[in-house]
C-alpha cells in the first residue's frame, strides 16, 4: 500500500498568511494525487487533482505542485474561511489512500 | 443540483449488519464510478470501497473485504454498501462520493462530489 504523510499535522497561521502543506507518498505517483478540505461536521470538498488542477468553482489563492513523492497545498493568503483540514489522497493505484490530514488553525 | 444523500446508517451490535444507500440525483449515475470513505470520529478520512459504472470492477479496502459488499442500480439511481460482520472500529461517518467521468471507468480516482454521510455505530 501506498502511505501518504502530511507535514505538519497542525498549521497555525494569520488571515492573509501564505499557507503550504506538504504531501509525501511512499512510493512514486506520478501526478495521481488530489486535495481536499474538510470544515467540522461537513463533508470534504475537492480542490485540486492530478497534482495542480485547480478544481472548477475553487477559488485561485489555492494552488497545487509536485510529482513523483512530493506535492505541496499553497493557500497565497489566508481567508478566515480557510481553516479547516486539509487531506491528500493518492488515486496512482489500490488501495487509495489519504493523508492524515492538516489542521489549518487561527493563530 | 448535483447531489447525493446517503441513508441507512445507524446503531448495531457487534456481529451485526447494516445496508447503506446513497441515492443520486442532478446528473446520469450510470455514467460514473462510485466510492464510499468513511470517518472515525475525530479521525481523519479512509476510502472504503469503489465501484465501476458497470458494475464490472469493485475495489475494496483489506480492513473490510470480505465483510462490505458493493453494489449500484443505475436504474434506481441508487449506489449500496452491504455491512455485514460488523466491528466497533467499523462505527463512522460513511460518505459516497463520485469518481468524475474524467479517465474513464476505471482510472482517476479522486472524488468530485460528496454526500453529507450518514453515521454507523457499533455498540453493544
Amino acid at each position: 500500500d501506498i502511505q501518504m504523510t502530511q507535514s505538519p499535522s497542525t498549521l497555525s497561521a494569520s488571515v492573509g498568511d501564505r499557507v503550504t502543506i506538504t504531501c509525501r507518498a511512499s512510493q512514486s505517483i506520478s501526478s495521481w494525487l488530489a486535495w481536499y478540505q474538510q470544515k467540522p461536521g461537513k463533508a470534504p470538498n475537492l480542490l485540486i487533482y492530478k497534482a495542480s488542477s485547480l478544481e472548477s468553482g475553487v477559488p485561485s489563492r489555492f494552488s497545487g505542485s509536485g510529482s513523483g513523492t512530493e506535492f505541496t497545498l499553497t493557500i497565497s493568503s489566508l481567508l478566515p474561511d480557510d481553516f479547516a483540514t486539509y487531506y491528500c489522497q493518492q488515486f496512482d493505484s489500490w488501495p487509495l489512500t489519504f493523508g492524515q490530514g492538516t489542521n489549518v488553525e487561527i493563530k | 443540483e448535483v447531489q447525493l444523500v446517503e441513508s441507512g446508517g445507524g446503531v448495531v451490535k457487534p456481529g451485526g449488519s447494516l445496508r447503506l444507500s446513497c441515492a443520486a440525483s442532478g446528473f446520469t449515475l450510470s455514467s460514473y464510478s462510485m466510492n464510499w470513505v468513511r470517518q472515525a470520529p475525530g479521525k481523519g478520512l479512509e476510502w472504503v470501497s469503489s465501484i465501476s459504472r458497470s458494475s464490472s470492477d469493485k475495489h475494496y479496502a483489506d480492513s473490510v473485504k470480505g465483510r462490505f459488499t458493493i453494489s449500484r442500480d443505475n436504474a434506481e439511481k441508487s449506489l449500496f454498501l452491504q455491512m455485514n460482520s460488523l466491528r466497533a472500529e467499523d462505527t463512522a461517518v460513511y460518505f459516497c462520493a463520485r469518481k468524475p467521468a474524467d479517465g474513464g471507468e476505471n482510472y482517476y480516482y479522486y472524488m468530485d462530489v460528496w454526500g453529507k454521510g450518514t453515521t454507523v455505530t457499533v455498540s453493544s
